[in-house]
C-alpha cells in the first residue's frame, strides 16, 4: 500500500533546539501539505507545494518556521528555534491536485512534537 | 482560516443508530471531502462530493451538499463501535486555491 511516511513520530526538545520533520509523499502525487493539529486551533494549514515548488507558506511563521522540498520523496518541516506553543502534532499529506481542483488527501501518522 | 465549521462538537449514540454531522462553509467551493480520524493517528479520507453534485453514497455513508446554503451532511447508518473517531469536513478556502482547509470536527462516539 502506498502511504505517506512521516519521521520521527514523536519528538522531544528542549526550547530554542532546532527540529526537523520530514516526510516522504506518495509517488506520483504532484502536491505536497503540512499541517499543524492543536487542540484549541483544530488542524492549520502552513504551507504546500506543487511539483516541488512552494506554493504557499502564509500559514507559517516565517521568522521560525521553513518548508522545502530537496527532491521529489522528501519534504521537511523546520523550526529554528522552537518555542513550547509550537508543540503540537505536524501532519503531511500529498494528493493530486489538477489545475484548481484538490483532490482526496493522504495523510502521514504525524510527528508529535513537545517543546518544553 | 477555517472555511468549515462542523456541527455538532460532539455526538454520542448508540452502535445501531445512525449518525449524522453537518459542515457549513463560506464561500463557493468545487468539491467538498469528509474525513475520519482516530484517536493519535492521521485523517483518512472518506469521500468527496463535487459542487454539481447532490448526494453521495459509500458504503454506510451517505453525503449531501447544499451549495445554496453553503451545507454539507455525512450520515453514516448503522453506526458500530469502530466508527468512533473525529469526523472533518474540507474545502479549498478560496476558489482557486489548491489545499484544503478543515473545521474543527465532530467527535463520534458510538457506544457498544
Amino acid at each position: 500500500d502506498a502511504r505517506v511516511t512521516q519521521t520521527p513520530r514523536h519528538k522531544v526538545t528542549e526550547m530554542g533546539q532546532e527540529v526537523t520533520m520530514r516526510c516522504q509523499p506518495i509517488l506520483g502525487h504532484n502536491t505536497v501539505f503540512w499541517y499543524r493539529q492543536t487542540m484549541m486551533q483544530g488542524l492549520e494549514l502552513l504551507a504546500y507545494f506543487r511539483n516541488r515548488a512552494p506554493l504557499d507558506d502564509s500559514g507559517m511563521p516565517k521568522d521560525r518556521f521553513s518548508a522545502e522540498m530537496p527532491d521529489a520523496t522528501l519534504a521537511t518541516l523546520k523550526i529554528q528555534p522552537s518555542e513550547p506553543r509550537d508543540s503540537a502534532v505536524y501532519f503531511c499529506a500529498s494528493g493530486l491536485v489538477l489545475d484548481t481542483f484538490p483532490g482526496e488527501a493522504f495523510f502521514g501518522q504525524g510527528t508529535r512534537l513537545t517543546v518544553v | 482560516s477555517q472555511q468549515g465549521e462542523e456541527d455538532p462538537q460532539a455526538l454520542s449514540i448508540q452502535e445501531g443508530e445512525n449518525a449524522t454531522m453537518n459542515c457549513s462553509y463560506k464561500t463557493s467551493i468545487n468539491n467538498l471531502q469528509w474525513y475520519r480520524q482516530n484517536s493519535g493517528r492521521g485523517l483518512v479520507h472518506l469521500i468527496l462530493i463535487r459542487s454539481n453534485e447532490r448526494e453521495k453514497h459509500s458504503g454506510r455513508l451517505r453525503v449531501t451538499l447544499d451549495t445554496s446554503k453553503k451545507s454539507s451532511s455525512l450520515l453514516i447508518t448503522a453506526s458500530r463501535a469502530a466508527d468512533t473517531a473525529s469526523y472533518f469536513c474540507a474545502t479549498p478556502p478560496d476558489t482557486g486555491r489548491r489545499a484544503l482547509t478543515f473545521g474543527s470536527g465532530t467527535r463520534l462516539q458510538v457506544q457498544p
